[in-house]
């Protein structure tokens, strides 16, 4: 089954302690991203990656980081996580653009409730 | 830059009503325009999408968009609505020619369809 796998689903920290949301992909997709999602703000992206070991920043990237050193791995890591990042979070993938567009659409994650206290 | 405006916070509805969920874009060049849906402790699932061709689009669970370039919108509507069709409705924009690929999300639209 295709399928975007985030975890954990649910997270509750402390500030200041590294954490890390791992996703992968097993649709072979070139494109991932991560968004956080908050009450009345839509969904916002974090970070990106077009390809392995090509990433950057996406609207909102104060404070995380990435790496992609496989193509089906994309993790989310915040080095000193503050109150301000609880959130929802989402990972999605999508395949190259293809003469039409025809497979742009992004497929999503589960998602991961981080809480930061 | 880009933007979506989803002008509505939530849509009420009677089962078997017509729905319409509204959504209006602002992007350089020609759009890529999405409408995904969340359920209660779910991701995102995609519904459609419009990309070229035919101004009306169809996608899953019956429901359908029409992409108006003159008025930049791309209202998602359904004929007859189901109760279960209550969830958040994202509405989503990408220019064509960004290089980047990223989404831009509207605020979301809670549907809620009653019995």
């Amino acid at each position: 089954e295709a399928q975007v796998t985030q975890n954990p689903r649910y997270l509750i920290t402390v500030t200041g302690k590294k954490l890390t949301v791992t996703c992968s992909q097993n649709m072979n997709h070139e494109y991932m991203s991560w968004y956080r999602q908050d009450p009345g703000l839509g969904l916002r992206q974090i970070y990106y990656s077009m390809n392995v070991e090509v990433t950057d920043k996406g609207d909102v990237p104060e404070g995380y980081k990435v790496s992609r050193k496989e193509k089906r791995n994309f993790p989310l890591i915040l080095e000193s996580p503050s109150p301000n990042q609880t959130s929802l979070y989402f990972c999605a993938s999508s395949k190259g653009i293809g003469n039409l567009g025809q497979k742009v659409e992004a497929f999503f994650g589960q998602g991961t409730r981080l809480t930061v206290v | 830059a880009q933007s979506v405006a989803q002008p509505e916070d939530q849509v009420n509805v009677a089962e078997g009503n017509p729905l319409t969920v509204k959504c209006t874009y602002s992007v350089s060049g020609n759009p890529y325009l999405f409408w995904y849906v969340q359920y209660p402790n779910r991701g995102l699932q995609f519904l459609l999408k419009y990309i070229t061709g035919d101004n009306l689009v169809k996608g899953s669970y019956g429901f359908e968009a029409e992409f108006n370039k003159s008025q930049t919108s791309f209202h998602l509507k359904k004929p007859s609505a189901l109760v279960s069709d209550s969830a958040l409705y994202f509405c989503a924009v990408r220019g064509i020619d960004t290089g980047r690929r990223a989404l831009t999300f509207g605020s979301g639209t809670r549907l809620q369809v009653q019995p």
